[in-house]
Order: C-alpha cells, then sequence, then structure tokens
C-alpha cells in the first residue's frame, strides 16, 4: 500500500478564516512534505518533516504553520491568506530520511481557493 | 542555483509514436533522479535512478540516468492516449530537498 491520504479534497476560505489541510500515511514512512503547486507549475516544496520534527523551511510566509502530532499524520495550518496562495498543496512521504535510497510519494492534494 | 531542466516542454505526437523526454540537471550533492506522472491530480512515481547507464522499465516506459553528463531520459514506446499527461522530472539532494524541473506536457492523439 502506497497511499497517502489528504484532507479536504477541495477548500474555499476568506481572507480571514482559519482552516487546516490534513495528510496521513500509514505505511511507516519517518519523513512527510508539504508542497504547494500552481497551476502548470511543477510542485514546490514548502516544509520537509523527519522524524516528526521540521527540518526544512523554506522560507514559506507564517501564515501558513505546519505540525507533525506523530509519525504518521501531517497538518498544515492557515490563517489570514492571500488570494495568491491560492493552489493545490500536496502531502508527499518518503522513507527513513537518512537511507541511501527512497521515493516520495504523494497524496492526491487539497486544492484551495483563497477569496 | 541547483537547477532541473526539461526538454521538450510540450509534445504531441500519434498513437504509436515512440517518445523521447528529456531532463538535465546542475544540483549539489546529488542523490537521486525520480520521474512522475502527473495527470489531473497528484504526481504519480515512476522511476527511481540513482546508478549511471541502468536501465530501469516498467511496460513500455523505460528510463536511464547518466550522472557523467548529468541528464536522464524516459522513453515511452507504442504511446496511447492514457499516456497524456505532464511528465515530471526531480533530482533529490540531500537534506531530502527534491527540486523539480518544469515538466514536459505530453498529448497523444488517436
Amino acid at each position: 500500500d502506497t497511499e497517502v491520504t489528504q484532507t479536504p479534497k477541495h477548500l474555499v476560505m476568506g481572507m480571514t478564516n482559519k482552516k487546516s489541510l490534513k495528510c496521513e500515511q500509514h505505511m511507516g514512512h519517518r519523513a512527510m512534505y508539504w508542497y504547494k503547486q500552481k497551476a502548470k507549475k511543477p510542485p514546490e516544496l514548502m516544509f520537509v518533516y523527519s522524524y516528526e520534527k521540521l527540518s526544512i523551511n523554506e522560507s514559506v510566509p507564517s501564515r501558513f504553520s505546519p505540525e507533525c502530532p506523530n509519525s504518521s499524520l501531517l497538518n498544515l495550518h492557515l490563517h489570514a491568506l492571500q488570494p495568491e496562495d491560492s493552489a493545490l498543496y500536496l502531502c508527499a512521504s518518503s522513507q527513513d530520511p537518512a537511507g541511501v535510497l527512497w521515493t516520495q510519494y504523494f497524496g492526491p492534494g487539497t486544492r484551495l481557493l483563497v477569496l | 542555483e541547483d537547477k532541473v531542466v526539461q526538454s521538450p516542454l510540450s509534445l504531441v505526437v500519434h498513437e504509436g509514436d515512440t517518445v523521447t523526454l528529456n531532463c538535465s540537471y546542475e544540483v549539489t550533492n546529488f542523490r537521486s533522479l525520480l520521474w512522475y506522472k502527473q495527470e489531473k491530480k497528484a504526481p504519480t512515481f515512476l522511476f527511481m535512478l540513482t546508478s549511471s547507464g541502468i536501465e530501469k522499465k516498467s511496460g513500455r516506459l523505460s528510463s536511464i540516468l547518466d550522472k557523467k553528463e548529468l541528464f536522464s531520459i524516459l522513453n515511452i514506446t507504442a504511446t496511447q492516449t492514457g499516456d497524456s499527461a505532464i511528465y515530471l522530472c526531480a533530482v533529490v539532494e540531500y537534506g531530502n530537498k527534491l527540486v523539480f524541473g518544469a515538466g514536459t506536457i505530453l498529448r497523444v492523439k488517436s
């Protein structure tokens, strides 16, 4: 089973709202990722968690706040977003990040629209 | 600055044609190169390449890496309309960073 699940599939929010995106995997992977993908562009890395600790933050604005409650779950808390934050948000996971060979498996994504 | 360049940016072929997609890279701390297929939603993993000259195959798809010349190719033989998608090349760096190319948009006409 190489499934990464994400909820919700679609989200519409106003600029003053607070919402959260959720990601879950049960493959025993110890690295999890958030990406942002705009239309006709490749995914852009936002955050990396290794062993439930934030290891990479690609200079993402503080209105995006990641959280990794346990090794299977990854959240992205959203607050005071801007319309330009509208995009497809992809979660991914991979095996032990210290290993030599690993692949990132992507979830289906949450399509976010900020009004 | 690390970069991954894919070519062509887009391609239109007829069913049954063979296509070759290219990916060149300049990154520090190279670990591996990944190919993904993206249709309407999330990228779907195709291949991971770590060693030069060893071809990976899956049905009509195959891929190979040249670490000396810093490129990889993805071949699709006997293309079908279901192969229409964006094909993404990504290079894995140490520190778990994935650097994506811009993708190649492939359209297969029936």
